[in-house]
């Protein structure tokens, strides 16, 4: 079974600067999907930015950008220029490659990062 | 606008009570999921479900059980709701091998059990 790791219950940053998130995952699988979450007061899960293992670069959205250590099964998030509305708690989660079925993910146990303004 | 309804935001309920939380997506998806959420913990996965009347169980079963008998309703049933269930329970749903698109969840229901 395949575990993930988020070893940073919470983090604190000032508005404008960047912080990165730690994930490490273990897995016997070669082909997955990685994901971060976000979960805000209001508790709507937003999908973040995602990862297909397979592919080397890593992805970039906006200020979201992630580090991807396939070998070290490392993933990180990193969130540049930080802003009051990016507080919330935030899961990395893993995703097996499957072509048909049901694929559950497994979920990190989150970390809340808190905005100083 | 696609979306997964829970159909309440919060809950409380008695010890020994029968409590059913339910969940509606309209999105046509095959997979349905629920997970309870607690502090420290993340995520925990208690049933899926891949097609009308089927359901696999995932992590924490136990004191659980769904029900699917329409493809986009998902129930999460609480036979005897005990303190220790008092928690956040959200529900997702997906295509099955949708890979990279992830995940749709629910706004999340907060049982509160007494």
């Amino acid at each position: 079974a395949q575990t993930v790791t988020q070893s940073q219950p919470e983090m604190s940053v000032q508005e404008a600067e960047t912080v990165t998130l730690s994930c490490t995952y273990d897995t016997s699988e070669s082909d997955y999907y990685l994901f971060w979450y976000k979960q805000p007061p209001s508790r709507q899960m937003i999908l973040v930015i995602r990862q297909e293992a397979y592919k080397q670069q890593n992805a970039t959205e906006n200020r979201f950008s992630v580090n991807f250590q396939k070998a070290a099964k490392s993933f990180s998030l990193k969130i540049s220029d930080s802003q009051l509305g990016d507080a919330a708690m935030y899961f990395c989660a893993y995703r097996t490659y499957s072509g048909g079925g049901a694929d559950g993910l497994t979920f990190g146990k989150g970390t809340h990062l808190i905005i100083q303004p | 606008d696609v979306k997964v309804t829970q159909s309440s935001r919060y809950l409380v309920k008695r010890t020994g009570e029968k409590v059913f939380l339910e969940c509606v997506q309209d999105m046509d998806h095959e997979n349905m999921f629920w997970y309870r959420q607690d502090p420290g913990l993340g995520l925990r996965l208690i049933y899926f479900s891949y097609d009308v009347k089927m359901k696999e169980k995932g992590d924490i079963p136990e004191g659980y059980s769904v029900s699917r008998e329409k493809k986009e309703r998902f129930s999460l049933i609480l036979e005897s709701a005990s303190t220790n269930q008092t928690s956040m329970y959200l529900c997702a749903s997906s295509y099955p091998g949708s890979g990279l698109v992830g995940y749709t969840f629910g706004s999340g229901t907060r049982l509160t059990v007494v």
